[in-house]
C-alpha cells in the first residue's frame, strides 16, 4: 500500500523541538521526503533521503527513518516554521506518488 | 533562477475538457522529468502524473483517479509541459501545480505557483 498517515496537527513552543511523523508501508523500502507549505504558497522541499536538506533550508531541520515511520524534526522551532508539512514516498514504480494528509504545525 | 509558470486553468462544466500548460525556464528542460500535483481547496497534495525526458523514454505514469482521462505531454522546443484533462469531474476541482522531479532522489525539486481548475455546472 502507498498510503501515508500523518497527525493532522502538532504544536510546539517557540524555540522548542518538535517531531512530525509519517507512517506507511512504502517507508520500509523508500526514504520519506518532506515538503513545507505556507498559506497561499507552493510547497517547498525541506528534507529528502536519509537526512538531506536542500540548499537554503536551515540546519534546525533534520530527518530520520525507522521501520515504517519517517520523521521530520525541527530543533529550536521558529515562528516562520509555522506551516503545513507533507510527507511523500515512492511506490514500486519508483514515482513519488504518495502524499500524507499533511500536518499543520503551530508555533506557540 | 528556475521558473515554472502554469496557465490554462478556469471554470469548466462536468464532462468538459481543459489543457494546462507549464512554461519552464532556468534549467535544461529537455533533461527534466516533469510532474503535475494538485491540491483541492483546503485539502492536501495529490500526485497526478509524470512524464520522463526523451532520453529515458518519454513515458508517462498517472494516478488511478485520472488514468484514462488525463494525459501529459511535452514540447522540448518550447520548454513546455502540458496536462490534457478530459471528462472532467467536480472532484477534479483543484489548484494544479507543475513540478520538476529529481528522478534519482524521487523529489519534487521545483514547483510553479499553480493554476486553478474549477469543475462546476
Amino acid at each position: 500500500s502507498s498510503e501515508l498517515t500523518q497527525d493532522p496537527a502538532v504544536s510546539v513552543a517557540l524555540g522548542q523541538t518538535v517531531r512530525i511523523t509519517c507512517q506507511g508501508d512504502s517507508l520500509r523500502n523508500y526514504y520519506g521526503t518532506w515538503y513545507q507549505q505556507k498559506p497561499g504558497q507552493a510547497p517547498v522541499l525541506v528534507m529528502y533521503g536519509k537526512n538531506n536538506r536542500p540548499s537554503g533550508i536551515p540546519d534546525r531541520f533534520s530527518g530520520s527513518s525507522s521501520g515504517n515511520t519517517a520523521s521530520l524534526t525541527i530543533t529550536g522551532a521558529q515562528a516562520e516554521d509555522e506551516a503545513d508539512y507533507y510527507c511523500n514516498s515512492r511506490d514500486s514504480s519508483g514515482d513519488p506518488v504518495a502524499f500524507g494528509g499533511g500536518t499543520k504545525l503551530t508555533v506557540l | 533562477e528556475v521558473q515554472l509558470v502554469e496557465s490554462g486553468g478556469g471554470l469548466v462544466k462536468p464532462g468538459g475538457s481543459l489543457r494546462l500548460s507549464c512554461a519552464a525556464s532556468g534549467f535544461t528542460f529537455s533533461n527534466a522529468w516533469m510532474s503535475w500535483v494538485r491540491q483541492a481547496p483546503g485539502k492536501g497534495l495529490e500526485w497526478v502524473g509524470r512524464i520522463k525526458n526523451k532520453i529515458d523514454g518519454g513515458t508517462t505514469n498517472y494516478a488511478a483517479p485520472v488514468k484514462g482521462r488525463f494525459s501529459i505531454s511535452r514540447d522540448d522546443s518550447k520548454n513546455t509541459v502540458y496536462l490534457q484533462m478530459n471528462s472532467l469531474k467536480t472532484e477534479d476541482t483543484a489548484l494544479y501545480y507543475c513540478t520538476a522531479i529529481s528522478p534519482r532522489a524521487g523529489t519534487f525539486d521545483y514547483w510553479g505557483q499553480g493554476t486553478l481548475v474549477t469543475v462546476s455546472s
